[in-house]
């Protein structure tokens, strides 16, 4: 089955400056690529997704790229700000055979100080 | 469009004894996936139910049990508790499959 590793499991950054988040996955028929922010006590909250006909997408301060080829994608926050500060996960699902089975890495803590 | 609703929010039980989850997902949408988050396995998949057939089933053993009704909504059943299943318990909704998944805020499941 799929297995998503992600790094690194704490980061700790200065209010402004950029974060970034990596993960690789074993499964080269995964196609779908969701990230996560948790914060404390909450639920997971969808933050931006790629797909594998894609190479990179960006919404505001927050972009991911995708590397089929080395099955690694990573997620890039600029101008970083506290109430980034959170669990970020990522994910990769596969449709061979159809449904939805997420695959997720085990979580990245960020700290934005100020 | 109000997000997905999961009922209780809390619960606790002893081991031995069974308990049933809910999850009302997003309107319009069929899939339902459940997943298990405990500090030391991180998020892991259960299973997911689409048209109210099962589509999926992660690695869990067969105390664990759902189903899905006409109306899209899912129960999730362990019978048999045992202290390692005190987790959060999370339903995620989707239109289909590779769709995005939208939780909703868990169920705290406490074993004595």
């Amino acid at each position: 089955g799929e297995n998503v590793e992600q790094h690194p499991s704490t980061l700790s950054v200065q209010e402004g400056d950029s974060a970034v988040i990596k993960c690789t996955y074993s499964d080269s028929a995964s196609n779908y690529f969701p990230w996560y922010k948790q914060e404390l006590g909450k639920r997971p909250q969808l933050i931006i997704d790629i797909r594998s006909n894609v190479g990179e997408k960006k919404d505001q301060r927050i972009a991911v790229t995708l590397n089929k080829t080395a099955k690694h994608f990573s997620l890039h926050i600029t101008e970083t700000q506290p109430e980034d500060s959170a669990v970020y996960f990522c994910a990769a699902t596969t449709n061979t055979g159809g449904g939805n089975k997420l695959t997720f890495g085990t979580g990245t803590q960020l700290k934005v100080e100020l | 469009k109000a997000g997905v609703t999961q009922t209780p929010r809390y619960l606790i039980k002893t081991r031995g004894q069974q308990v049933t989850l809910s999850c009302s997902p997003i309107s319009g949408h069929r899939s339902v996936s459940w997943y298990q988050q405990t500090p030391g396995q991180g998020l892991q998949f259960l299973f997911e139910y689409f048209s109210e057939t099962q589509r999926n089933k992660g690695n869990f053993p067969g105390r664990f049990s759902g189903r899905q009704f006409s109306n899209s909504r899912s129960e999730m059943n362990v019978s048999t508790l045992e202290l390692g299943d005190s987790a959060l318990y999370l339903c995620a909704s989707s239109l289909s499959e590779n769709q995005p998944q939208h939780f909703g805020d868990g169920t705290r499941l406490s074993i004595l």
